[in-house]
């Protein structure tokens, strides 16, 4: 069974500070993503990430698939970039349909 | 850009009364998944769907959940006899293959099903 834990699990920053969340897992992977939940709101997908890093404007992904390790970072962050953030893993055994989720990350960038 | 719809945005039903939800795929999209999520907790894995059948169920994908696609484009998630645990937000996601370069699932914005 996969376990994805999340670190941390609410955070809060100031405008214009650099962010970072973490996500840990317990078995292979063969994708990992990043996904953003606004509250109420649907699912969007930031990333899909199955080595190295990936850069979207101010937001970059990286993975590190020895240490079963992955960070989502936020430069320059806005009040518009309040949301969950939660990563979400497939495994390389066995099923290759579903996502395991984390619990997600609160983040409220204040002005 | 394409993208997954759901229908409706929110349904409220009474306890043991049936519901379907309905989602409508990329069109190029091959496979199809339901998730859902109780309010404060995290999103769980339902069932995956290929060629018309079920490739993959969790434990929380009991009897009283179905899945079809009956008309080609929409893809249906029914829930035979409610409970008030049912009370979630369901999640449709699709994806164009399981592997290689188009294996990212794309998510629907969530049917909101709330069991009285």
């Amino acid at each position: 069974k996969n376990e994805v834990e999340q670190s941390p699990q609410n955070l809060t920053a100031q405008e214009g500070e650099f962010i970072t969340i973490n996500c840990s897992y317990s078995v292979g992977i063969s994708a990992l993503h990043w996904l953003q939940q606004h509250p109420g709101g649907g699912i969007v997908s930031l990333f899909m990430l199955s080595s190295g890093k990936k850069k979207h404007g101010r937001l970059i992904a990286t993975i590190n698939i020895q240490e079963k390790h992955s960070s989502l970072h936020i430069t320059a962050s806005h009040p518009r970039d309040s949301a969950v953030y939660t990563c979400a893993v497939r495994s390389s055994g066995g099923s290759n349909y579903k996502l395991t989720f984390g619990k997600g990350t609160l983040l409220t960038v204040n002005p | 850009e394409p993208e997954v719809t759901q229908t409706p945005s929110h349904q409220v039903t009474q306890m043991g009364q049936e519901v379907i939800l309905r989602c409508v795929p990329i069109s190029n999209h091959l496979y199809f998944y339901w998730y859902r999520q109780i309010l404060g907790q995290k999103v769980e894995f339902l069932v995956s769907f290929y060629n018309n059948e079920i490739s993959e169920k969790s434990e929380i994908f009991d009897d009283q959940f179905s899945v079809e696609r009956p008309d080609g484009s929409n893809f249906t998630l029914k829930i035979r006899s409610t409970k008030l645990e049912d009370s979630a937000m369901y999640f449709c996601a699709t994806s164009r293959a399981i592997s290689g370069g188009h294996n990212e699932q794309f998510f629907g914005p969530g049917t909101r099903l709330t069991v009285l």
